[in-house]
């Protein structure tokens, strides 16, 4: 079993939706929960950061994470066509070298 | 700009040759990390340095696989012997190091298809 699990999708939605991503980790000593966006054949762009437990509010997007249920969530409101890419969750211990562990993305397709 | 920067973008190859690819980070950044990521995969740790000291190698990093980063600024990922299972995308990041942000600034990657 991988440590970050994330439905592969793809999930596709018409414009203006919400789209909603989630992931679930094994490991409860992650502190640090990231949400990168890539495009097909592009490097991952971080979207959202956020430590601990909580919420977090940037614009269109909407990150959650309840480390009790070891559960992470994404939300897109408003959801427009260039919104569509491989999301993926990433979590860090925050100890000595910010190593990341990726969950295996989400694809979202968003139609006009 | 000064974003992560790899080379090649796309490289094909023999089964058997070698490659190399290059990465320069972010020039500020001190910590600069390897990963592959296969299609429809999320990116997985290979390896990372602290200036020039590599402080951890994943076991996916078989011994057909060397890391460098001589003089703690670029870095080469040299894959000897390719086969085909090593086609992937390999992404380069770097990061500051410190008690700030833990993100990660990824680069645009360098596509190996090993034929």
């Amino acid at each position: 079993q991988k440590e970050v699990e994330q439905d592969p999708g793809p999930l596709s939605v018409p414009e203006g939706a919400i789209v909603s991503l989630n992931c679930t980790y094994s490991n409860s000593a992650f502190q640090y929960f990231m949400w990168y966006r890539q495009y097909s054949r592009k490097g991952p762009e971080l979207l959202m950061y956020t430590y601990s437990s909580g919420n977090k509010e940037d614009g269109r997007f909407t990150a959650q994470v309840d480390k009790s249920s070891k559960y992470i969530s994404l939300f897109i409101r408003d959801s427009q066509p260039s919104d569509s890419a491989t999301y993926l969750c990433a979590m860090s211990y925050g100890a000595a070298g910010n190593k990341l562990t990726f969950g295996g993305g989400t694809r979202v397709l968003v139609k006009p | 700009d000064t974003g992560v920067s790899q080379d090649p973008r796309h490289k094909i190859t023999k089964r058997g040759q070698n490659v190399t690819f290059r990465c320069d980070p972010i020039s500020e950044h001190n910590r600069l990390y390897w990963y592959r990521q296969t299609l429809g995969q999320g990116p997985e740790f290979l390896t990372y340095f602290q200036n020039e000291a590599q402080l951890e190698k994943s076991r996916l990093l078989s011994d057909r696989f060397s890391a460098e980063r001589p003089k703690g600024s670029f870095s080469t990922l040299e894959i000897q012997r390719t086969e085909q299972g090593d086609s992937a995308m390999y992404l380069c990041a770097s990061s500051p190091s410190g008690t700030g942000k833990k993100e990660l600034f990824f680069g645009e990657g360098s596509r190996l298809t090993v034929l």
